[in-house]
C-alpha cells in the first residue's frame, strides 16, 4: 500500500510564493499527480511527475525526487483564487489499472 | 474539451429510497471511475470501469451498484443507503486505465441520506 503525507493547512500572502510538500512511501511508484480542489467542487488536474525533476506550468511548478519519496508543488505570485485544497496523489504499479491513492490534502489560505 | 458531467448536483434521499447518479463524458475515454469524498477528506476510489467492464471494486457495499451502459456513460445505483453514506460522489474518466493517463473529474453529486 501507500502512505502519503502532506501538511494539513498552510497560509500565505497574496503575491508571495508557497511550497506544498508531499512525501510518500510506495512499493512500486508509477507517477505522482497534483490536483487543486476548491471547496464543494471537483478536483482539477494540475500536474504529473513520473521522472525526477521540475515540471513548470505557468505559475505552478511540481518537483519530484523518487529516491527521497518526495514531491512539492510550488505556487508563485499567489492570487486569492488560489485558496483551495491541494491534493497529492500517487499511482502504484502494485495497484491494478490506473488507481490513484490520495493524500489528505493541504488547505491553502491566501490572505491579502 | 476535458468535461465530465454529473447529475444531479444535489440529492437528498431516505434510507428506503432507490436513486441513481449519472456521469457522462464525450472525450472518448475508455476508463471511468467512481470516488466517494467525505468533508475535508481525500477522494476514495470505489469502482473502476475499463472498456465498459468493471475492473476494480474496492470492497464497496452492495447497496452501491455501478453500471456502464456504454463507453460514455457511468451510473451508480443507490439502494437502502445509510446516513454515513452522505458524501460527495465524484466521477472521473481517463483515456484508458493504463499508465501515464490523467484522470479528469466531474463536478460531483452531493448526496445526503436522511
Amino acid at each position: 500500500g501507500q502512505n502519503i503525507d502532506q501538511p494539513t493547512e498552510m497560509t500565505a500572502t497574496e503575491g508571495a510564493i508557497v511550497q506544498i510538500n508531499c512525501t510518500y512511501q510506495t512499493s512500486g511508484f508509477n507517477g505522482l499527480f497534483w490536483y487543486q480542489q476548491h471547496a464543494g467542487e471537483a478536483p482539477t488536474f494540475l500536474s504529473y511527475n513520473v521522472l525526477d525533476g521540475l515540471e513548470e506550468k505557468g505559475r505552478f511548478s511540481s518537483f519530484l525526487s523518487r529516491s527521497k519519496g518526495y514531491s512539492y508543488l510550488l505556487l508563485k505570485e499567489l492570487q486569492m483564487k488560489d485558496s483551495a485544497s491541494y491534493l497529492c496523489a500517487v499511482r502504484d504499479l502494485d495497484n491494478a489499472g490506473n488507481m490513484l491513492t490520495f493524500g489528505g490534502g493541504t488547505r491553502l489560505m491566501v490572505k491579502p | 474539451d476535458t468535461e465530465v458531467t454529473q447529475t444531479p448536483k444535489h440529492l437528498v434521499m431516505g434510507m428506503t429510497n432507490k436513486k441513481s447518479l449519472k456521469c457522462e463524458q464525450h472525450m472518448g475515454h475508455r476508463a471511468m471511475y467512481w470516488y466517494k469524498q467525505k468533508a475535508k477528506k481525500p477522494p476514495e476510489l470505489m469502482f473502476v470501469y475499463s472498456y465498459e467492464k468493471l475492473s476494480i471494486n474496492e470492497s464497496v457495499p452492495s447497496r452501491f451498484s455501478p453500471e456502464c451502459p456504454n463507453s460514455s456513460l457511468l451510473n451508480l445505483h443507490l439502494h437502502a443507503l445509510q446516513p454515513e453514506d452522505s458524501a460527495l460522489y465524484l466521477c472521473a474518466s481517463s483515456q484508458d486505465s493504463g499508465d501515464q493517463e490523467t484522470q479528469y473529474f466531474g463536478p460531483g453529486t452531493r448526496l445526503l441520506v436522511l
